[in-house]
């Protein structure tokens, strides 16, 4: 069974950094490319970035709304997924979301970890 | 971006009775290797969005044979058949064929 366990997430400074995590078990990590999206509550989510599996270099690409804000990686040997988020702003207050992907698709979604940007 | 215009915003239904949900791209979602990467997503009160249909037209796994995907080029709809009660929620389009992917703004299916 695919399991995705976001943690981390929290109360923050407008200005501050953090640090996401997803814990992935139940599938082969190194094979799939690996995506974060956020939710404001109420509203559409919104894709921010993935990086991409071993067959593909673990390459990156980002939304260009946070691109050089934030930054995806991952740890293959611990099947951990981190999103590294700077500056942060009132704006970027969501629940966010790590999810696998197959077939361009959002496959499977963690169940989420709030993120409150906020003085 | 490519914008994803979901009409209506909210549809009122009857339990056992059918819906249909409209999405609209700005853009072509065929992609340059054939595929079109619409997909559509079902997100329940207080949970994650759940995949129901991809590239178009196929049922993600689990998902019962009364929701099913249509459309070509800009545009695409999902009909749900026999709605019941767990299928009440926001559901949302999504497309992967350009960068970034987008979604659509959402239409909340809610018991008429």
């Amino acid at each position: 069974e695919v399991k995705l366990l976001e943690s981390g997430g929290g109360l923050v400074q407008p200005g501050g950094s953090m640090r996401l995590s997803c814990a992935a078990s139940g599938f082969t990590f190194t094979d799939f490319y690996m995506n974060w999206i956020r939710q404001p509550a109420g509203k559409a989510p919104e894709w921010l970035g993935f990086i991409r599996n071993k067959a593909n270099g673990y390459t990156t690409e980002y939304n260009p709304s946070v691109k050089g804000r934030f930054t995806i990686s991952r740890d293959n040997t611990q099947n951990m997924l981190y999103l590294q988020m700077n500056t942060l702003r009132a704006e970027d207050t969501a629940t966010y979301y790590c999810a696998s992907e197959s077939v361009r698709a959002f496959a499977y979604w963690g169940q989420g970890t709030l993120v409150t940007v906020s003085s | 971006d490519v914008v994803m215009t979901q009409t209506p915003v909210s549809l009122p239904v009857s339990l056992g009775g059918q819906a249909s949900i409209s999405c609209r791209s700005s853009q072509s979602l065929v992609h340059s290797n054939g595929n079109t990467y619409l997909h559509w997503y079902l997100q329940k009160p207080g949970q994650s969005p759940q995949l129901l249909i991809y590239r178009v037209s196929n049922r993600f796994s689990g998902v019962p044979d009364r929701f099913s995907g249509s459309g070509s080029g800009t545009d695409f709809t999902l009909k749900i058949s026999r709605v019941e009660p767990e299928d009440l929620g926001d559901y949302y389009c999504l497309q992967s064929t350009h960068f970034p992917r987008t979604f659509g703004g959402g239409t909340k299916l809610e018991l008429k």
